[in-house]
């Protein structure tokens, strides 16, 4: 079992709508969560992070974070055809020594038609 | 403030050759950790350098290995290339508060895209 799990997709969805994006995990100790975009042929550019359980909005971008279901989901509003891309989440934990490695989904492609 | 950058974009080796990747942290940065990224898949973590030492790596063989720069540029050199390795190679600098614990958020290059034949 992979330590985090995400839907390949790909999903498409008409321009305006709501997306909703979503991974699992089962490593209890993640207490960092974040969600990088990724264009094709590009690097992971940083959308949200996020510490522990809860809710974050940044503009039309919604992260959300469910410890005890070790489940966390990214809600896009008014979907645009910029906003096609792979998403990827990614969550780390604490660990001693200032040592951060990044655990990522294998991520989700979108593609947000006109 | 200047990005991550790396180079080259594209690198095509075959089998048994040994290759060199750069990267340069973003600006203020001092930590860089390296991932490698195969078609449709996510991220995979190699290894991460603080202070000119490596001070974490994942699950890759030896024949990965890197260094820091004190100007916090890195490299990643891979010794005998196996086809598997062909791979987007991505470099993500970050700045570690230097405390017990890093929180440090990682912001990636658009990463190097390597070909072994």
């Amino acid at each position: 079992q992979k330590e985090v799990e995400q839907d390949p997709g790909p999903l498409s969805v008409p321009e305006g709508a709501i997306v909703s994006l979503n991974c699992t995990y089962s490593n209890s100790a993640f207490q960092y969560f974040m969600w990088y975009r990724q264009y094709s042929r590009k690097g992971p550019e940083l959308l949200m992070y996020t510490y522990s359980s809860g809710n974050k909005e940044d503009g039309r971008f919604t992260a959300q974070v469910d410890k005890s279901s070790k489940y966390i989901s990214l809600f896009i509003r008014d979907s645009q055809p910029s906003d096609s891309a792979t998403y990827l989440c990614a969550m780390s934990e604490q660990i001693s020594g200032g040592y951060n490695k990044l655990i990522f989904g294998a991520g989700t492609r979108l593609a947000v038609h006109p | 403030e200047t990005g991550v950058t790396q180079s080259p974009t594209h690198l095509i080796k075959t089998r048994g050759q040994q290759v060199t990747l750069r990267c340069s942290s973003q600006s203020g940065h001092n930590t860089v950790s390296w991932y490698q990224q195969a078609l449709g898949q996510g991220p995979q973590f190699i290894f991460q350098y603080y202070r000119e030492e490596e001070n974490g790596r994942g699950n890759f063989p030896p024949r990965f290995s890197g260094l820091q720069f004190p100007n916090y540029s890195s490299e990643l050199n891979v010794n005998a290339l196996e086809l598997d390795d062909s791979a987007l190679y991505l470099c993500a600098s970050s700045l570690a508060s230097g405390g017990t614990y890093s929180t440090d958020t990682q912001y990636f290059g658009p990463g190097t895209r390597l070909t072994v034949l």
